[in-house]
């Protein structure tokens, strides 16, 4: 399976600031997903991240407070802009190393706004 | 997205008994499931995945279960090990959308 790298692994942010996330990968895959996961909560999938084009945001995201990058097959970047307090989560990337397989999660980025 | 909802939101279970932890789907389309576990302060960790033609697979000492008429699914672990505590995720994805869907999660406690 892929191995994927995150980060920061945690960090504390001021509100009104931006945190960029980054998830490499070993590994060349097709499909690489973040997700989002509130305390003691499931996950909620922000967007799909594609290469070489705009990422494709599920409802309540928007590309203005979730820019995403995927300039590459191995390499993404989650930036959460604007910060406040409820944006304190953890933030997950996914990735699947072909279509319709299992997918595999980073450790996650703690991200506290205080 | 999608609805995938579970039973139990906390399990608590003896050491050495069998776990069984449900999970129930909206989407009649969805044609994949996986069992994810997470353990404090990691990543969801793939345990063992399941496609609608089957309805049983398993793996070493887990089973999962796939029952399509009531849209219904179901993670089995055999002797259930202290190192089996977690929260349990199952995920659903269908043909024609390329992304999983993630149910709210059953938080398995393994009494010593």
């Amino acid at each position: 399976s892929a191995v994927i790298s995150q980060k920061p692994s945690r960090d504390i942010c001021q509100r009104g600031t931006s945190l960029t996330i980054q998830c490499q990968v070993d590994s060349q895959v097709t499909m690489m997903f973040w997700y989002r996961q509130q305390p003691g909560q499931s996950l909620t999938l922000i967007a799909t991240a594609n290469q070489g084009s705009e990422a494709t945001y599920e409802s309540g995201f928007v590309i203005d407070k979730f820019p995403i990058s995927r300039p590459n097959l191995t390499f993404s970047t989650l930036t959460v802009s604007n910060m406040s307090p409820e944006d304190s989560s953890i933030y997950l990337c996914s990735v699947e190393e072909n279509m319709n397989t299992e997918a595999f999660f980073g450790q996650g980025t703690r991200l506290t706004v205080v | 997205g999608e609805s995938v909802g579970l039973h139990l939101p906390t399990l608590s279970v003896q050491e050495g008994d069998n776990s069984i932890i449900n999970c129930a789907y909206s989407n009649s389309a969805s044609d994949y499931f996986i069992w994810y576990k997470q353990e404090s302060g990691k990543g969801p960790q793939f345990i063992i995945d399941i496609r609608s033609n089957m309805d049983k697979r398993q793996g070493q000492r887990v089973t999962v279960l796939l029952n399509k008429t009531v849209k219904h699914l179901s993670l089995q672990i055999a002797a259930t090990q202290p190192g089996d505590s977690a929260v349990y995720f199952c995920a659903e994805r269908g043909w024609n959308f390329n992304k999983f869907y993630f149910g709210s999660g059953t938080k398995l406690n393994v009494k010593p």
